[in-house]
């Protein structure tokens, strides 16, 4: 069993629609969760991090983490088109352990 | 420029020919990675280095060496290139207990 499931989609929604992604998880020692977006032939860059549970919300961005069913999402509200990429979350147990990603979905917002 | 800089961004080698890939920063950031990544494998840690001369395995260091005689310097070596190491590669370093920075990939592709 994988450390992190994703589903790799493809995801495909209207401009203007919210857009739920999500992972989960099977350690439960994680408690550092990141998500990172990654647009074709770039290097992924940092989106959103949070710390054990609770939710978190940066402008059209809200991350959530439920460690009691070690699952956690980003949520996209008003999506643009601009927003079209790969998503891939990220987790880890301590500051000093490597980082677990999932594979990774696609995300297209069709104008 | 700051940032995490990798060379070169596309390679196309031999099988059994040593490759060797690149990696700069310039924030003296004290932990790098390198990352590959493939389709419905997402990112795997190859090698990582919590500093100068010192480095630790990932999940998949067969078939890499690396070495870390500089902080701003984490050069990855293929010592005798097989096909399934056709992939893109991802250096990354990190200076907090959120998040990597990436560089942009390199595209290797053995024949």
């Amino acid at each position: 069993q994988k450390e992190v499931e994703q589903d790799p989609g493809p995801l495909s929604v209207p401009e203007g629609a919210i857009v739920s992604l999500n992972c989960t998880y099977s350690n439960s020692a994680f408690q550092y969760f990141m998500w990172y977006r990654q647009y074709s032939r770039k290097g992924p860059e940092l989106l959103m991090y949070t710390y054990s549970s609770g939710n978190k919300e940066d402008g059209r961005f809200t991350a959530q983490v439920d460690k009691s069913s070690k699952y956690i999402s980003l949520f996209i509200r008003d999506s643009q088109p601009s927003d079209s990429a790969t998503y891939l979350c990220a987790m880890s147990a301590n500051t000093g352990n490597q980082f677990y990603f999932g594979t990774g979905t696609s995300l297209t917002v069709i104008p | 420029d700051a940032g995490i800089t990798q060379s070169p961004r596309y390679k196309i080698t031999e099988t059994g020919r040593q490759v060797t890939l690149m990696c700069h920063q310039t924030w003296s950031h004290s932990y790098m990675f390198w990352y590959r990544q493939d389709l419905g494998h997402g990112l795997r840690l190859i090698y990582y280095s919590a500093a100068a001369d010192i480095t630790d395995k990932g999940e998949v260091p067969d078939g890499y060496v690396v070495s870390r005689s500089k902080t701003e310097n984490f050069p990855l070596t293929l010592e005798s290139a097989t096909r399934s190491q056709t992939s893109v590669y991802f250096c990354a370093s990190r200076q907090d207990a959120y998040g990597y920075t990436f560089g942009s990939g390199t595209r290797l592709t053995v024949v």
